[in-house]
């Protein structure tokens, strides 16, 4: 069964540094999707992604975080410089199609520790 | 007030018991309705859609009424592997909101 695959499965980071979250979705899917998890708290919504560009993201996509598909399989999450406070289970989903009743597919997630 | 709000237990319920989560949202405008089950740190898992006329899976069943802006799981005949917190997802727009979920423990 396909599924989406994340690396790395633990990141940490020192405060301050950049880290780069990495992402396969599902190979026939057109939609990508980031979210974080505090531990103890809800998922959250940071950005959905289409056609090579941003289509929608939530108040928490400061201009710290960026996403890039840089090639046919890899869907990445920039956060250029980390707070302590960005420490989360980071997950990346995919989709066939956005909305509607269509599942979105998730990953393992990465933890994020920052120190 | 909170878009997505869900109890957030935990509901302990004896193996075999039927149990029913809620969860509400305060956007008339959200499209689309969803329930996931998400396992102590692992990632959420689709569990059902919600459609308006109600549906069935198994043992669970979900409704949704639109007009009181709420979403509602049925878990029948409950077993051990289904101890896990329930996540009410609304869509709006491309937007996805979380709820906090609900914990439920199945107690043997």
């Amino acid at each position: 069964e396909p599924e989406v695959t994340q690396t790395p499965s633990h990141q940490v980071t020192q405060m301050g540094q950049e880290v780069i979250l990495r992402c396969v979705p599902i190979s026939n899917h057109l939609y990508f999707y980031w979210y974080r998890q505090i531990l103890g708290q809800k998922v959250e919504f940071l950005v959905s992604f289409y056609n090579n560009e941003i289509s929608e993201k939530s108040e928490i996509f400061d201009d710290q975080f960026s996403v890039e598909r840089p090639d046919g399989s890899n869907f990445t999450l920039k956060i250029r410089s980390t707070k302590l406070e960005d420490s989360a289970m980071y997950f990346c989903a995919s989709s066939e199609m956005t909305s509607g009743y269509n599942e979105q597919f998730f990953g393992p997630g990465t933890r994020l520790t920052v120190l | 007030r909170k878009e997505v709000e869900q109890d957030p237990g935990p509901f302990n319920v004896p193996e075999g018991a039927t149990v029913a989560f809620n969860c509400t949202y305060s956007n008339s405008a959200s499209q689309s309705f969803f329930w996931y089950r998400q396992d102590c740190r692992k990632e959420p898992k689709l569990l059902m859609s919600v459609y308006s006329s109600g549906n069935e899976d198994g043992r669970f069943t979900a409704q949704l009424n639109r007009a009181s802006q709420y979403i509602s799981l049925l878990i029948r005949d409950s077993k051990l592997s289904d101890s896990a917190t329930y996540l009410c997802v609304v869509h709006r727009d491309d937007k996805i909101i979380f709820g906090k979920g609900t914990r439920l423990h199945i107690l043997p």
